[in-house]
């Protein structure tokens, strides 16, 4: 149990496209979900959290008009890139916890973009 | 926001052998997970340690917790070619639900 769907696992566009990632949660409700970006041999870092019907908080230092964050349902957040850039190129995850809101919080398998 | 250390940030072993990886962080926390990566896939995790606990097992894996050094360590016995991942260590800093991730340890296993 606990699936988390994140589509598409990979995307390569033109600088100045916008893209659409979708993270959903396949067999439980997720009231929250989280969005991370990760670089080559690097850790995770929080981009921002998700909660159903309202606006996400993001961290400090990311752009909130860049990377729009919508979770207009239990299963569903998406996170869509704005007039990407080649700086924006890399993999991003998502991960979500049950409505419960324990953890662990349950991964997507990332999605890689590349901006040409 | 900052995150733990992690140590070894390689680790290269023979297959059989035991890999042993250590985690440092900084604030309070309720829990401490492991998480584990393979190349280009999302998290897979592994276990979870309250802040209660001292020491955890599952399987091949087991971790300790000594929250007066905000230390962790997770330990794979008998390693196989199929460990070769990356392992992250996450803390809820201070009961947060967000996680904050060590910088991670990447073991290879050498058949």
């Amino acid at each position: 149990g606990a699936v988390v769907s994140q589509h598409p696992s990979w995307v390569i566009c033109k600088s100045g496209t916008s893209v659409k990632i979708e993270c959903r949660s396949l067999d439980f409700q997720a009231t929250t979900m989280f969005w991370y970006r990760q670089f080559p041999k690097q850790s995770l870092m929080l981009m921002a959290t998700s909660n159903e019907g309202s606006k996400a908080t993001y961290e400090q230092g990311v752009e909130k008009d860049k990377f729009l964050i919508n979770h207009a349902s239990l299963t569903l957040s998406t996170l869509t890139v704005t007039s990407a850039h080649p700086e924006d190129s890399s993999f991003y995850i998502c991960s979500a916890l049950t409505h419960l809101g324990h953890q662990p919080q349950h991964f997507g398998d990332g999605t890689r973009l590349s901006i040409l | 926001s900052q995150q733990g250390e992690e140590d070894p940030q390689a680790l290269s072993i023979q297959e059989g052998e035991n890999a042993t990886m250590n985690c440092s962080y900084k604030t309070s926390i309720n829990n401490l997970q492991w998480y584990r990566q393979n190349s280009g896939r999302g998290l897979v995790h592994l276990i979870l340690i309250r802040s209660n606990e001292r020491e955890k097992h599952s399987g091949r894996l087991r971790v300790t917790l000594d929250t007066s050094k905000k230390s962790s360590s997770l330990l794979i016995t008998a390693s196989r070619a199929a460990d070769t991942a990356s392992y992250f260590c996450a803390t809820d800093a201070e009961g947060a639900q967000k996680l904050v991730f060590g910088q991670g340890t990447r073991l290879t296993i050498n058949p």
